[in-house]
């Protein structure tokens, strides 16, 4: 069947550090993948997307290349802020499953400054 | 901007109890969604809707029923509320259907059964 696997966290780290998450899907058939992104107290809000192979998307200092060889879809940022501390859900939505929103576990980042 | 609201940030029932969970957004969406938001689970689907009166099972459907007799409003119904059903529920809309559609996201009620 379809499925994400997150790094698990928690993750901590200190203000302007480098940030990665990793990410990998189980699918049958051609996915397009998000990184979700739920900030304390909040729902959960679209970070960024890719729709096919090679695709970068970005958003807020973030990128997350779709790499078909690898199957994965790792987020990565240069430097942190506090302001990051949020948990971050990575995710597949395909075609033959109608559609439908297949999340990973979650990963919890700390920055502390 | 999307806005998608829940009638309620925190609840706390008793077993046996039937709970009404309540959802409203405001952008004609066609699309509603409501997951369950457990740690180390992430979020699992328990029912969808594509249409006013249509309703779909996700992957988590036991107990637990909806009703859209809205465009704007789609509800989450627990039948008898079991200490198992403790959670965050959020709910979702989204346009239309497709590989680049978003979902837009609630804040999410915690639920607590006792």
């Amino acid at each position: 069947g379809n499925s994400v696997t997150q790094m698990e966290g928690p993750v901590t780290l200190s203000e302007e550090a480098f940030l990665t998450i990793n990410c990998t899907y189980t699918a049958t058939g051609y996915p397009s993948l998000f990184w979700y992104v739920q900030y304390p107290g909040e729902g959960l809000q679209l970070l960024l997307k890719a729709t096919k192979a090679d695709d970068k998307g970005s958003n807020k200092g973030f990128e997350a290349t779709y790499r078909k060889e690898t199957t994965s879809f790792h987020l990565e940022k240069g430097s942190v802020q506090v302001s990051d501390s949020a948990v971050y859900f990575c995710a597949l939505i395909l075609l033959s499953n109608d559609y439908k929103l297949s999340f990973g576990a979650g990963t919890t980042v700390t920055v502390r400054a | 901007d999307v806005k998608v609201t829940q009638s309620s940030r925190y609840l706390v029932k008793r077993t046996g109890e039937k709970v009404f969970l309540e959802c409203v957004q405001d952008m004609d969406h066609e699309n509603m969604f409501w997951y369950r938001q457990d740690p180390g689970l992430g979020l699992r689907l328990i029912y969808f809707s594509y249409d006013v009166k249509m309703k779909e099972k996700g992957d988590i459907p036991e107990g637990y029923s909806v009703s859209r007799e809205k465009k704007e409003r789609f509800s989450l119904i627990l039948e008898s509320a079991s200490t198992n059903q403790t959670s965050m529920y959020l709910c979702a809309s989204s346009l239309g259907t497709g590989a680049q559609e978003t979902q837009y996201f609630g804040p999410g009620t915690r639920l607590l059964v006792l």
